[in-house]
This record gives structure tokens, sequence and C-alpha cells, in this order.
């Protein structure tokens, strides 16, 4: 049972204009959300991370936004560049774990068009 | 600052042979991850050391898979024997204590 739930494969976002990534959760136990990025042959690296007693997080052109009553949160890049297409994995931990124990969804592979 | 080494970067072989994954961390870093990606998936924790303590292995198939750490430094993960579906990226990261994770490239195997 998928306890991180990335519903989009793949997407595909002009450049200059917003991309939304989206993530769902199951467990009402987590409470720590993070995103990595990945590009082809390399790891995962961190992006941003949002606590659950926040509803927004911002840096610089990257903003995470999570809905607890719906389980849901998002990640906004403003405005996207061509640099910016890789995978996408959202990741969550429970009851005050942090980075520490992660579990990671199926990650969405955005594509930003010049 | 040097980041988390892998290698091999890629491995062929065939099944019922034994494979073998090193891992160096981030110099300092105490916490090291072994993680399972397999196509189209996220990151799967196989094992968790707290310097030369594992202290999660609960997801590591341990009737063909080990992992040791020897000084609490380098990692080593092995397959024995690889099955075809064992192909995969195994991942390595590494963190301070219980914070951020790093994670290396990774090492693509493929097993014929």
């Amino acid at each position: 049972d998928q306890q991180v739930k990335q519903n989009s494969p793949s997407l595909s976002v002009q450049e200059g204009r917003i991309s939304i990534l989206n993530c769902d959760y199951t467990n009402s136990m987590f409470d720590y959300f993070l995103w990595y990025k990945k590009y082809p042959a390399e790891g995962p690296t961190f992006l941003i991370s949002i606590s659950s007693i926040k509803d927004k997080n911002e840096d610089g052109r990257f903003t995470v936004f999570l809905n607890k009553s719906a389980k849901h949160l998002s990640l906004h890049i403003v405005p996207s560049q061509p640099g910016d297409s890789a995978v996408y994995f959202c990741a969550a931990s429970a009851e005050g774990a942090g980075s520490y124990q992660l579990t990671f969804g199926k990650g969405t592979k955005l594509s930003v068009i010049p | 600052e040097a980041g988390v080494v892998q290698s091999p970067r890629y491995k062929i072989i065939e099944k019922k042979q034994p494979v073998a994954f090193w891992c160096n961390p981030i110099s300092g870093h105490n916490t090291l991850y072994w993680y399972l990606q397999n196509l189209g998936q996220g990151p799967e924790l196989l094992i968790r050391y707290e310097n030369e303590e594992a202290v999660d292995d609960s997801q590591l198939p341990k009737d063909r898979f080990s992992a040791e750490r020897l000084k609490g430094v380098d990692s080593t993960l092995k397959i024995q024997p690889a099955e075809l579906g064992d192909s995969a990226v195994y991942l390595c990261a590494s963190s301070f204590l219980r914070g951020r994770q790093f994670f290396g490239p990774g090492t693509r195997l493929t097993v014929l």
C-alpha cells in the first residue's frame, strides 16, 4: 500500500510558466515532508522541506504548500527553467523522525520546454 | 567537500552470480543508508546503519542480501546469488546523526 502517492508520472511545462507537482499521503502520522530532485545517472538531491506545523515554505523559485486536512502537498516552481527538468520525489516521515525514516513516492518527471 | 561515492556505477552479471557494491559516505556522517530503486519507483530502504550497527534491516532480504559497515565508515552491500528481479539501482546515502540525507549516484545492476 503506497503511503505517499504521486499520481502524475510526468508533467510538461513551458519555460517561464509555473510547474505544480502534487503529492498525496495516507499516513496521518506523517509530520515532515521533503521534495528531492533527481537528474539521470545521479542520486536524488534535497530541494525543500516542510514541517506539519507550517502550511507553506518558500525557497527562491520553489514553494511547498501543505494541506493537512486533505493530506496533500504540492511543489510550485516559478518561473520554470529548462534546468528544472528532472524527476521529483515527494518523501515523508513520521513521529518526529525528520529526515531519518523516509517514505518516498514514485516520482513525477518534469519536462520544461524552452 | 566530496559527496557520497559509490562503485561500481554500472554492473552487468548473469543470474546466480554474486555481486557487491561499495559506498563511501561523506566524511563525518555516522548514519549510512542503502536503498533499492526499481524502475519507475521511489527509493526503498534496505538497511540503515548508525556507526557500525545495523539499526534497521527489516526490509533486507536476508536469504540473499548481506551488508557490512566495518569501522563505521565504508559499507558493502552484497547479493548472492543474484536473481533477474534484482535488476535495479542501488543507492547509498549518508547523514550526520538523523539529519538530512545525501545520496550517492547509485549503482545500476543488470542481471541477465
